[in-house]
């Protein structure tokens, strides 16, 4: 999608090692999102950011760190990855909560943990 | 938990016919929104309701928001083979708390 990339598309990673996703815009949106799909529980919230270096966390925190040091990327951790953690990932960015024209998404990283 | 419960969470129709989605949720929001995706692909914005407002259209989609039962609706009238997808709504609670929560989904299938 114009303006947000998540790397990378796809990993393979074993059980208990680390494992970061980044999502980088260039909209310098204000807000920026971790959601993580799976089937039959819809996108649920992990982390999100409204600033740099603001972070607060979502519905599915636990197992899960951010950061923020600048306003173009957010970095998701696993910090020692079980299979639970199996999923999709998305990050989505926003100028506002309100804003008319909503939430744009990333394309997803599929993560497979084994 | 999910703020969202979606209904139904399948639908099949025909080409031409209208497809209508039910999203209740639990809490008091600022605005509720409507997002769509295609099989393997991410999320795109269809439309947003504020708290404050009953109807919005969109071209050929209409939503409508009834605070006192919590609860939206998305219509999607005159349906194509192209809006074969997922829908999901979410809302963001009020107090403008940044988060947007999603409901499960309703998947459409729309038939040539």
């Amino acid at each position: 999608d114009a303006g947000i990339t998540q790397s990378p598309r796809h990993k393979v990673t074993e059980t208990g090692t680390p494992v970061t996703l980044r999502c980088h815009q260039t909209e310098n949106h204000r807000y920026m999102y971790w959601y993580r799909q799976d089937p039959g529980h819809g996108l649920r919230l992990i982390h999100y950011s409204y600033g740099v270096k603001d972070t607060d966390k979502g519905e599915v925190s636990d197992g899960y760190s951010v950061s923020r040091s600048k306003t173009e990327d957010f970095l998701l951790t696993l910090e020692s990855a079980t299979s639970s953690q199996t999923s999709v990932y998305f990050c989505a960015i926003s100028e506002s909560p309100d804003i008319t024209y909503g939430y744009t998404f990333g394309s997803g990283t599929r993560l497979t943990v084994v | 938990s999910q703020q969202g419960e979606e209904d139904p969470q399948a639908l099949s129709i025909q080409e031409g016919e209208n497809a209508t989605m039910n999203c209740s949720y639990k809490t008091s929001i600022n605005n509720l929104q409507w997002y769509r995706q295609n099989s393997g692909r991410g999320l795109v914005h269809l439309i947003l309701i504020r708290s404050n407002e009953r109807e919005k259209h969109s071209g050929r989609l209409r939503v409508t928001l009834d605070t006192s039962k919590k609860s939206s609706s998305l219509l999607i009238t005159a349906s194509r083979a192209a809006d074969t997808a997922s829908y999901f709504c979410a809302t963001e609670g009020s107090g403008n708390t940044g988060k947007l929560i999603f409901g499960q989904g309703t998947t459409l299938q729309v038939k040539p």
